[in-house]
């Protein structure tokens, strides 16, 4: 099974800021990986995939970067909306499908 | 747009069956592999298995033993049977439809509401 560990557990950061989440793999997934937001009492909702790119409908303040075990979504700069968990889910080799256990963009 | 949303008990004894339901609007099911995923109160999420409409199945090998996933094309809905639960099943269940890129699955594009299932006595 293929683990997924993001850090920070927690990121404080102000509106207008820019925001830097990080997921690794404990092996290589290529580039077959996602990034999920999920507002509190909603439903998940895919930002990114393929590592680098948006889904459709999300805004362009949204980037994500990396391959193969390092990964990274950057919010370039953090709207009151944005502040939310994110989780990272990798799709290369499953099953399991696995997800990180998620980082909480705070208010600072 | 296409709408998916639970349905099921939303209490369950101890070793007794979780039955939910998950039905699609909007569109059909036809064509695409759908997902259960669940997320323990206050904790991430964890993949349970995939359901292609024709009914070949993939199951979180740390589930695969308790979990059935089936599909009803005629009603657009498809449904997970969980047996033996305990207290460790206790989660919000959400149903989605999986994206495919060049023919490989890969991410949950569509996620319903979620149902929350309480596994008490």
């Amino acid at each position: 099974e293929i683990v997924m560990t993001q850090s920070p557990a927690t990121l404080s950061v102000s509106p207008g800021e820019r925001a830097t989440l990080s997921c690794r793999a404990s092996q290589s997934v290529s580039s077959n990986l996602a990034w999920y937001q999920q507002k509190r009492g909603q439903a998940p909702r895919l930002l990114i995939y393929a590592a680098s790119i948006r889904a459709t409908g999300i805004p362009a303040r949204f980037s994500g970067s990396g391959s193969g075990t390092e990964f990274t979504l950057t919010i370039s700069i953090v709207q009151s909306e944005d502040f939310a968990v994110y989780y990272c889910q990798q799709y290369n080799n499953w099953p399991p499908i696995t997800f990180g256990q998620g980082t909480r963009l705070d208010i600072k | 747009q296409v709408q998916l949303q639970e349905s099921g008990p939303g209490l369950v004894k101890p070793s007794e069956t979780l039955d939910l339901t998950c039905t699609v609007s909007g569109g059909s099911i036809s064509s695409y592999y759908w997902s259960w995923i669940r997320q323990p109160p206050g904790k991430g999420l964890e993949w349970v298995g995939f359901i292609y409409y024709i009914g070949s199945t993939h199951y979180n090998p740390s589930l695969k033993s308790r979990v059935t996933m089936s599909v009803d094309t005629s009603k657009n809905q498809i449904s997970l049977k969980l047996t033996s639960v305990t207290a460790a099943d206790t989660a919000v269940y959400y149903c989605a439809r999986v994206a495919m890129l060049r023919g490989a699955i890969t991410t949950f594009e569509i996620w319903g509401q979620g149902t929350k299932v309480t596994v008490s006595s």
